[in-house]
């Protein structure tokens, strides 16, 4: 079965500090794969998602995350986080059929201290 | 244009009852999904209709749920005989196509508390 594995529980950072979130994902097959963020008292937002192409993906507010399939992994970037970056990130990702539903890691809790 | 809505925001069953908790998707999305979300977990999914065909139900705990989309809209989760293992956010996501490759828009959520 597909599973999804969020390294960090819980990220501390400062204001302008880096972030990196690691994701791995277990499944052998062709995969799309999603960055979802949810801000205090806010429903899930998609950050970005990645389903063929550029490894390197782009999304809002200067997130990135890189797809490397030898690896399995999915990790999220910023070079210079804000305190407004304060929130809840899940990795999740669905196989390349129709209707397949998201399986999603357990999530990170991002705080940034200004 | 406004997102995926749901209602009740929060709901408070005494253990035994039977709950309804309401989805309505963005307008014109074909795919539907319903997750259910324990604290401190992420979202697992539920069931997903595609128009009003139920296509997926491996995800339902058990037959006391019940998931409908009678006329391919709006949908509805029912828990029958609640029980305190079902409290958790309900999360309902709407597509606006059939394959997996469509971002999902997730909706606030429902809060159960079963007491």
């Amino acid at each position: 079965a597909q599973s999804v594995s969020q390294h960090n529980h819980h990220v501390i950072l400062s204001e302008a500090a880096s972030l990196e979130l690691g994701c791995n994902y277990s499944y052998g097959g062709t995969v799309n794969l999603f960055w979802y963020v949810q801000y205090p008292g806010q429903h899930l937002q998609l950050l970005l998602k990645y389903f063929s192409g550029d490894p390197l993906v782009k999304g809002i507010k200067g997130f990135e995350a890189e797809f490397i399939k030898s690896k399995f992994s999915f990790n999220l970037r910023k070079p210079s986080v804000q305190w407004s970056d304060t929130a809840e990130y899940f990795c999740a990702v669905n196989a390349g059929q129709a209707g397949t539903a998201l399986i999603f890691g357990k999530g990170t809790t991002l705080s940034v201290s200004s | 244009g406004a997102g995926v809505s749901q209602s009740p925001r929060y709901k408070v069953a005494k253990r035994g009852q039977d709950v309804a908790l309401r989805c309505d998707p963005i307008s014109g999305h074909v795919s539907l999904f319903w997750y259910q979300q324990a604290l401190g977990q992420g979202p697992e999914f539920l069931t997903y209709f595609q128009n009003e065909a139920q296509l997926d139900k491996s995800g339902l705990p058990s037959d006391r749920f019940f998931a409908e989309r009678p006329e391919g809209s709006v949908s509805t989760l029912k828990i029958q005989r609640t029980q305190q293992e079902d409290s958790a956010v309900y999360l309902c996501a709407s597509s606006v196509g059939g394959s997996s490759a469509y971002e999902q828009y997730f909706g606030p959520g429902t809060r159960l508390t079963v007491t």
